[in-house]
C-alpha cells in the first residue's frame, strides 16, 4: 500500500509569491491534516480536512488555506509568502477523525524555502 | 490550552544503555497520548500510543505509561541501538478536536556504538 505522498519535495520561492503544496493520502483515508515544522516553533497544526470539509484550523493567518478534493487528495496554499514561512510542511492522513485508534500516517514533507 | 513539554536534547547514549525521555502535558479532559519518531529526511512515524490513564503503549522495545496523576508519558527503552538515533516527539490529542495533535519540542537521541 502506498504511503502518504507529498509533492514537490523541495520548493524555493521569493517573498511575496504564493505557493501550492499537494498531498495524496493513503488509499481509503478520508482525513488529511497539515502541520508546519520549524526549528523555532516546532510542529504546529495548520488544519484538518475530512470528507472535503475543514474540520479544525490552527492559529495561522488567513494567508494559509487549504482544500480537499472528492478523492481525498489535499492541497494547501500560502499567499504573500514571508521569510518566516520557510519550513517543512508535513501532511498526515488517517482513515477517520478524532479516533486515537485511527493513527496519523505522515508524508516525508515539502521543504519550502522563502528568499 | 493544551501543551506538551519534553526534555531538551540532544541525549547521547552508548549502545545498550537505558533510555528515558521525559514528557509531561497540560490538557483539559482526557487526552490521548502519543510518541512519534522522525528519522533524518523523513516524516513522523507513530511509535506508540495510550488512550486512557494507566494504559501502557509499547512497540519495538519502547514503552510509555499514561500517568494521569503526574500528567506524564515518559518514553523508555531498556537497551538502545544505533538505529534508534532519531528525534522523538511526544504529542497529545484532545478527543474533541479531530486529528489535531499538540506536539512537544522534540528530543534528539544519538546512540554511539
Amino acid at each position: 500500500k502506498a504511503g502518504v505522498t507529498q509533492t514537490p519535495r523541495y520548493l524555493i520561492k521569493t517573498r511575496g509569491q504564493q505557493v501550492t503544496l499537494s498531498c495524496s493520502p493513503i488509499s481509503g483515508h478520508r482525513s488529511v491534516s497539515w502541520y508546519q515544522q520549524t526549528p523555532g516553533q516546532g510542529l504546529q497544526f495548520l488544519f484538518e480536512y475530512f470528507s472535503e470539509t475543514q474540520r479544525n484550523k490552527g492559529n495561522f493567518p488567513g494567508r494559509f488555506s487549504g482544500r480537499q478534493f472528492s478523492n481525498s487528495r489535499s492541497e494547501m496554499n500560502v499567499s504573500t509568502l514571508e521569510l518566516g514561512d520557510s519550513a517543512l510542511y508535513l501532511c498526515a492522513s488517517s482513515q477517520t477523525t478524532g479516533n486515537a485508534n485511527s493513527p496519523l500516517h505522515f508524508g516525508n514533507g515539502t521543504r519550502l524555502t522563502v528568499t | 490550552g493544551n501543551s506538551v513539554t519534553q526534555m531538551e536534547g540532544p541525549v547521547t547514549l552508548s549502545e545498550e544503555a537505558f533510555l528515558t525521555i521525559n514528557c509531561t502535558y497540560t490538557a483539559t479532559g482526557y487526552p490521548s497520548l502519543f510518541w512519534y519518531v522522525q528519522y533524518p529526511g523523513e516524516g513522523l512515524q507513530l511509535l506508540l500510543k495510550a488512550t486512557k490513564a494507566d494504559d501502557k503503549g509499547s512497540n519495538k522495545g519502547f514503552e510509555a505509561t499514561y500517568r494521569k496523576e503526574t500528567t506524564s508519558f515518559h518514553l523508555e527503552k531498556g537497551s538502545v541501538q544505533v538505529s534508534d538515533s532519531a528525534v522523538y516527539f511526544c504529542a497529545l490529542s484532545d478527543n474533541n478536536a479531530g486529528n489535531m495533535l499538540t506536539f512537544g519540542g522534540g528530543t534528539r537521541l544519538m546512540v554511539k556504538p
